[in-house]
């Protein structure tokens, strides 16, 4: 069957750099996206990956390889701010059905 | 904000009632989706649609139809509610792949669903 798999909790320090990883095992794949999520809030884009190698966008970046059905969030210099559940989803198919993975809660420690 | 409403945004239902989920865009995208919430479960799709009465079955689509009859709107019902039916329900829009082949959803404020 389909799965997306990555940690239900990580914790890091404030100003440190974290790794979200997230491995996949779909029928198709046509791209890996990460979403966050705050509490109480609707899922918002974050980066996306089509081909192997990393995305960079600001202190956050992606990495894929779709060799190793696999990739990660890397976020840098933390802030309080980014406590938040992040979810990897893979565009499955060319009708862009999406299917999330069950996401990761990230807490940060002063 | 892009122009994507979801009503009613709170609701509570006695099992066995239909339920109808409303989802309204703005923003002439092609590709609309429900998923649900769940604590432990993450997003999981429903159903999606890729253009006016072209609609699919998602991950957990058993119990729920939809319907598209006008890009703008997106019906999510369930026939018969059941109290697993309890959940956040999420509507997505997203426009057709750039070139690159991303595609970026954007996300409705949910509607909570409870049925007793």
């Amino acid at each position: 069957g389909q799965s997306l798999e990555q940690p239900s909790e990580v914790t890091a320090v404030e100003g440190a750099i974290v790794q979200i990883n997230c491995t996949y095992q779909t029928s198709g794949f046509y791209g890996l996206s990460w979403y966050q999520q705050h509490d109480g809030g609707a899922p918002t884009f974050l980066s996306y990956n089509a081909l192997d190698g990393l995305e960079e966008t600001g202190r956050f970046s992606s990495f894929l390889s779709r060799s190793d059905s696999y990739g990660y969030l890397l976020l840098q210099e933390l802030q309080m701010k980014d406590s938040a559940s992040y979810f990897c989803a893979v565009r499955e198919n060319r009708d862009d059905k999406i299917i999330f993975g069950k996401g990761t809660r990230l807490h940060i420690l002063p | 904000d892009a122009g994507i409403t979801q009503s009613p945004r709170h609701k509570v239902t006695e099992t066995g009632t239909p339920v109808t989920l409303r989802c309204h865009q703005t923003e002439n995208h092609r590709y609309m989706y429900w998923y649900r919430q769940d604590p432990g479960h993450g997003l999981r799709l429903i159903h999606y649609s890729y253009g006016v009465k072209d609609t699919d079955k998602g991950e957990v689509s058993d119990g729920y139809s939809v319907s598209r009859s006008k890009t703008e709107d997106f019906l999510l019902t369930l026939e018969s509610a059941t109290s697993s039916q309890t959940s956040v329900y999420f509507c997505a829009i997203s426009e057709s792949p750039v070139s690159s082949g991303a595609n970026v959803l954007t996300f409705g404020a949910g509607s909570r669903l409870t049925v007793l």
